[in-house]
Parts: C-alpha cells; sequence; structure tokens
C-alpha cells in the first residue's frame, strides 16, 4: 500500500514564525504536492513538483515556498506565517510523470495561525 | 480553463437509500482524466475511481456505480443502498492528459457532504 505521512495531524503557531510542513512518501513517486482545504473552497494547489529539486506554481503559491530535496520527502515553508493560512494541509503524491495516475494523499496537517 | 462542479453542497439519506452525488466538468482537451476520492471525518482522501476521456463505459464496484456521459459533460456517482460508513464528503476532480507542466494538476469540486442516518 502507498503510505503519505505528514510530519503532523495538529500545529498551532503564532503570526510571523517560520513553518515548515513535512511530507514522506514511500512508494518512488516521482510527483509530490501540497495543497490547502478550507470550507466552501474545496481543495486548492499549493505547490507541486515533478522531481527532486523541481517545483511548480499551483493555484495559490503566495506567502508559500517548498522544498525536495529528496525523492520521498517534500516540504511546504511558510516564511512568515500569517492568520489566513489557518487551514487543512494536504500533501499528495503519484507515480507517473504525467496527469494520469491517481494522486494518494496523507492524512492531513491542521494548521491554525493565532 | 478546466472547473469541476458539484452543485450539492449536502445531502442526507436514510440508511439503504440509494444516492447519487454529480459532478460536472469543463474542459477543452480531447483527452482527460476523471477521478472520485472520498474524505471520511478522519480527513484522509482516499481514491475511489479514474475514468480517461475514451471511456464511456459505466463502472460497478460492489455498491458504487459511476455514469460517465461525455455528452452532457458529467461523471455521476451512485452508491446503492447506502450505509452509515458511506458518511463522508465525496469529490469529484479532472485532470487534462496535455504535455505541458499543469497537466500534473487535479482540479477538485468543492465536494458533497453525504450524511448517511441509521
Amino acid at each position: 500500500d502507498v503510505k503519505v505521512t505528514q510530519s503532523s495531524r495538529y500545529l498551532v503557531k503564532r503570526t510571523g514564525e517560520k513553518v515548515f510542513l513535512e511530507c514522506v512518501q514511500d512508494m518512488d513517486h516521482e510527483n509530490m504536492f501540497w495543497y490547502r482545504q478550507d470550507p466552501g473552497l474545496g481543495l486548492r494547489l499549493i505547490y507541486f513538483s515533478y522531481d527532486v529539486k523541481m517545483k511548480e506554481k499551483g493555484d495559490i503559491p503566495e506567502g508559500y515556498s517548498v522544498s525536495r530535496e529528496k525523492k520521498e520527502r517534500f516540504s511546504l515553508i511558510l516564511e512568515s506565517a500569517s492568520t489566513n493560512q489557518t487551514s487543512m494541509y494536504l500533501c499528495a503524491s503519484s507515480y507517473r510523470t504525467s496527469g494520469t495516475d491517481e494522486q494518494y494523499f496523507g492524512p492531513g496537517t491542521r494548521l491554525t495561525v493565532t | 480553463a478546466q472547473k469541476v462542479t458539484q452543485a450539492q453542497t449536502e445531502i442526507s439519506v436514510v440508511e439503504k437509500e440509494d444516492v447519487t452525488l454529480d459532478c460536472v466538468y469543463e474542459t477543452r482537451d480531447t483527452t482527460y482524466y476523471l477521478f472520485w476520492y472520498k474524505q471520511p471525518p478522519s480527513g484522509e482522501l482516499v481514491f475511489l475511481i479514474r475514468r480517461n476521456s475514451f471511456d464511456e463505459q459505466n463502472e460497478i464496484s460492489g455498491r458504487y456505480s459511476w455514469n460517465f456521459q461525455k455528452s452532457t459533460s458529467s461523471f455521476n456517482f451512485t452508491i446503492t443502498a447506502s450505509q452509515v460508513v458511506d458518511s463522508a464528503v465525496y469529490f469529484c476532480a479532472l485532470s487534462e492528459a496535455n504535455s505541458g507542466a499543469g497537466s500534473y494538476q487535479l482540479t477538485f469540486g468543492k465536494g458533497t457532504k453525504l450524511s448517511v442516518i441509521p
């Protein structure tokens, strides 16, 4: 079974803090994704990566950056957390270098910025 | 630009009733993929099905069935004899299989929350 894990289920940070969200997948997938999920807005793509050290902006990259130094690990970074970044963050991975394969999701990190 | 619409925000049914979740999509590509995901209260999205645009055959998996109709740009999901464990948020998603980097992107609908009442 594909396993996608995220470093924390719940996280509380203060405004202005630098926040790291970590995601690890164990199936040698090329693609990895970060989404945020908000009530009434569904899932929105923040960034994705199709290879080590490669990244592409999604629909809402502002205020975020990412890092992929190893194939299995994809980090989302909030350089200076703000209250409007309070959300559920979901990491996903998929196998092939195309849009055809299903994405496998981690359990999510619920981030609260106070 | 691609778009997925799930017009039903919330649905409540009594256990053992059948329920259909609607999904309408928009895309300019002739080659695309459609997906359904389930998100139970635990929060983790679970993949249910993938369909490509050239395969309009309906699919049945146990109590689940999917009706893909290109003529109406719809990919509806029916649960037969619903059970309490079916209570979840269900998402429909679309991916365009073009050659650009954007082809990796899934566009999700806003989800339909299904509550199955015992």
